[in-house]
């Protein structure tokens, strides 16, 4: 199993400001993943993050708005850029597990940012 | 495209009372169907993996059966901790690593 913390856990923000959510794993991972859920709706991945290369960005998504660092094999930031009232979502780090499991990701338990 | 359809979309259920959510799925070569719960304010807890048709996975009052079409995630005598959003995922054809989740059944267990 993996423990994620991500924080904040959640942010009033204005329009036009950037955030960043940090995601700390407490053990050594290759790959983590950046999602997004929105409100009533399932989760989209925006990213996958390996150290030491570029985070590889899904249809839809890109570094401008949504940069991503990876400084080392435990910890991840994700930057929410220039905001607008349709970021407002939950952000969500997560790592696949260990156990060689296929499909089981651990999730921390999210950023809530609202956008005003 | 791969896709992940899930129904209803929302359950309300009596404690005791037993039923099924369903996942129907579009992939280009199943390499896998999977399911998580998601409670409020949490991030999605994994619960099973289902690798091929007629397969079947237990875990306390879930248990997850796999078609060559769809999945079930039957709730036998549901309590009200049960209560949650489940969601079905399955890998992208382009990346294993990319999970594609359906938007989720939200169930209601009332005492």
């Amino acid at each position: 199993s993996a423990v994620i913390s991500q924080k904040p856990s959640r942010d009033i923000c204005q329009r036009g400001t950037s955030l960043t959510i940090q995601c700390q794993v407490d053990s050594q991972v290759t790959m983590m993943f950046w999602y997004r859920q929105q409100p009533g709706q399932s989760l989209t991945l925006i990213a996958t993050a390996n150290q030491g290369s570029e985070a590889t960005y899904e249809s839809g998504f890109v570094i401008d708005k949504f940069p991503i660092s990876r400084p080392n094999l435990t910890f991840s930031t994700l930057t929410v850029s220039n905001m607008s009232p349709e970021d407002s979502s939950i952000y969500l780090c997560s790592v696949t597990g260990t156990g060689g499991v296929t499909g089981e990701l651990f999730f921390g338990e999210g950023s809530r940012l609202t956008v005003l | 495209e791969d896709q992940v359809t899930q129904s209803p979309e929302a359950l309300r259920l009596q404690e005791g009372e037993s039923s099924s959510l369903n996942c129907s799925y579009t992939v280009s070569g199943l390499r896998g169907l999977f399911w998580y719960r998601q409670d409020p304010g949490k991030g999605p807890e994994f619960l099973f993996t289902l690798y091929s048709a007629g397969e079947e996975k237990e875990k306390e009052r879930l248990k997850a059966t796999l078609t060559k079409k769809e999945s079930f995630l039957h709730i036998t005598a549901p309590k009200p901790e049960d209560s949650a959003t489940y969601l079905c995922a399955v890998p992208g054809y382009s990346s294993a690593s990319k999970i594609i989740f359906g938007s989720g059944t939200r169930l209601s267990i009332r005492p």
